[in-house]
């Protein structure tokens, strides 16, 4: 089975630095992944991580490491539009790789 | 990104009645789609997986004979939700794989009164 865990809920200061740490532990690892959803709307793509390492794009960057089952999402130069909840999601390693999520991480930006 | 469009965004239906909610790639073809669903506040939680031209793969504690996949074309996934119930009011969202990234369609909040 999938085990991901996820802080429920962090604020943070506008124009901050924050993360948001993710960690896993799953049969098969095939990526993670990393979401942003506001109340009422779909997930929005983030990040996708299947090697080990750092991958930036723009304020936002996730890291992976594979032999501690952990990734965090760090935001940067924090905007209020940020607020929402962040989702760590792994994708499993059978012939249908379906992704499985956390509960994800409510984060609130404060002026 | 690729898109994924979902249908419709939103319906109201009576208990004991069938609401089908349809999921299209529109840019891409996807022989593999998943189906979620998501309780306030809660997190998506995996309902199906629909495979084009076979049986979906449902999860544990899912009811295959209340939803109903079918996948019968690369780009088109169809929901349907049988004899609804208000507990089954709920944000369904489809996600169809594309190469590494899987893209979610809106979402269809269902309610049933």
């Amino acid at each position: 089975g999938q085990n991901i865990d996820q802080p429920t809920e962090m604020t943070a200061t506008e124009g901050a630095i924050v993360q948001i740490n993710c960690t896993y532990q799953t049969s098969g690892f095939n990526g993670l992944f990393w979401y942003q959803q506001h109340a009422g709307e779909a997930p929005t793509f983030l990040s996708y991580n299947v090697l080990d390492g750092l991958e930036e794009k723009g304020r936002f960057s996730s890291f992976l490491s594979r032999s501690k089952g952990y990734s965090y999402l760090l935001l940067k130069e924090l905007q209020m539009k940020d607020s929402a909840s962040y989702l760590c999601a792994v994708r499993d390693h059978s012939s249908a790789s379906k992704i499985i999520f956390g509960s994800g991480t409510r984060l609130s930006i404060r002026p | 990104g690729a898109v994924v469009s979902q249908h419709p965004s939103w319906v109201i239906c009576k208990s004991g009645t069938s609401v089908k909610i349809e999921c299209r790639s529109l840019d891409f073809q996807a022989t593999t789609m998943f189906w979620y669903r998501q309780f306030p506040k809660q997190s998506l939680m995996l309902m199906a997986t629909s495979n084009e031209g076979s049986k979906a793969t449902y999860e544990q504690g899912v009811e295959k004979d209340k939803f109903l996949i079918n996948h019968a074309s690369l780009t088109l996934s169809t929901l349907t939700v049988t004899s609804a119930h208000p507990e089954d009011s709920s944000f369904y969202i489809c996600s169809a794989k594309e190469n590494t990234e899987a893209f979610f369609g809106q979402g269809t909040r269902l309610t049933v009164v």
